[in-house]
């Protein structure tokens, strides 16, 4: 079974701090995906890669960057966080290039800024 | 309009009953599709991906594509209080790198007892 590992389940942390979220998966995967799911605004894609140090803006970048050093894993930051990045965050892997494979979640990390 | 559409419910549906989810899709090049299943509070749970025109059965469950109509469906058969969750349906972005797939809002399902 695909394993996708989320650091942590939950975080909290403070307005301004520079927050780190941390995915990693363990099936050799090319693609990787960083989504944040609120309620009523469904899942919204924050940026994905698809080769070690690649990445593709999602259609909400803004305050986020990522970082793919290494193919198994894949790390959001949140350069200085805001209460409006209150959240949960969901990583996501999938195999190939070719767009056909579905998406395998991790759990969530459910953020809050505070 | 939006890329993938679906009924954003809640539905509700007796125990034992069949419970249908639709969903439409608007890029006629989209080849895979995908229903998840998400618990709340939980992560999406893949359940089915269908690829081809036609019908595809996994046990309870089965996917329905009509590529003509850009229109795909996920029938639940002898629904249980289990399978209450919400389902997002998700269609592969075509013309793009990296397997991006666009989702749906989802469809919130209640199966009462």
């Amino acid at each position: 079974d695909v394993k996708v590992t989320q650091s942590s389940r939950y975080l909290v942390k403070r307005t301004g701090e520079k927050v780190f979220l941390e995915c990693v998966q363990d099936m050799d995967h090319e693609n990787m995906f960083w989504y944040r799911q609120d309620p009523g605004l469904g899942l919204r894609l924050i940026y994905f890669s698809y080769d070690v140090k690649m990445k593709e803006k999602g259609d909400i970048p803004e305050g986020y960057s990522v970082s793919r050093e290494k193919k198994e894993r894949f790390s959001l930051i949140l350069e200085s966080a805001s209460t409006n990045q209150t959240s949960m965050y969901l990583c996501a892997s999938s195999p190939g290039q070719g767009g056909n494979q579905p998406q395998h979640f991790g759990d969530g990390t459910r953020l809050s800024i505070l | 309009q939006k890329e993938v559409e679906q009924n954003s419910g809640p539905l509700s549906v007796p125990e034992g009953a069949i419970a249908s989810l639709n969903c439409t899709y608007s890029d006629r090049g989209s080849q895979s599709f995908f229903w998840y299943r998400q618990y709340s509070g939980k992560s999406p749970e893949l359940i089915m991906s269908i690829y081809s025109n036609g019908d595809k059965e996994d046990g309870r469950f089965t996917a329905q594509l009509n590529k003509a109509s850009q229109y795909v469906s996920l029938l639940i058969r002898d629904s249980q209080p289990s399978d209450s969750a919400t389902y997002l349906c998700a269609v592969n972005a075509v013309y793009n790198q990296g397997g991006k797939l666009i989702f749906g809002q989802g469809t919130e399902l209640s199966v009462k007892p």
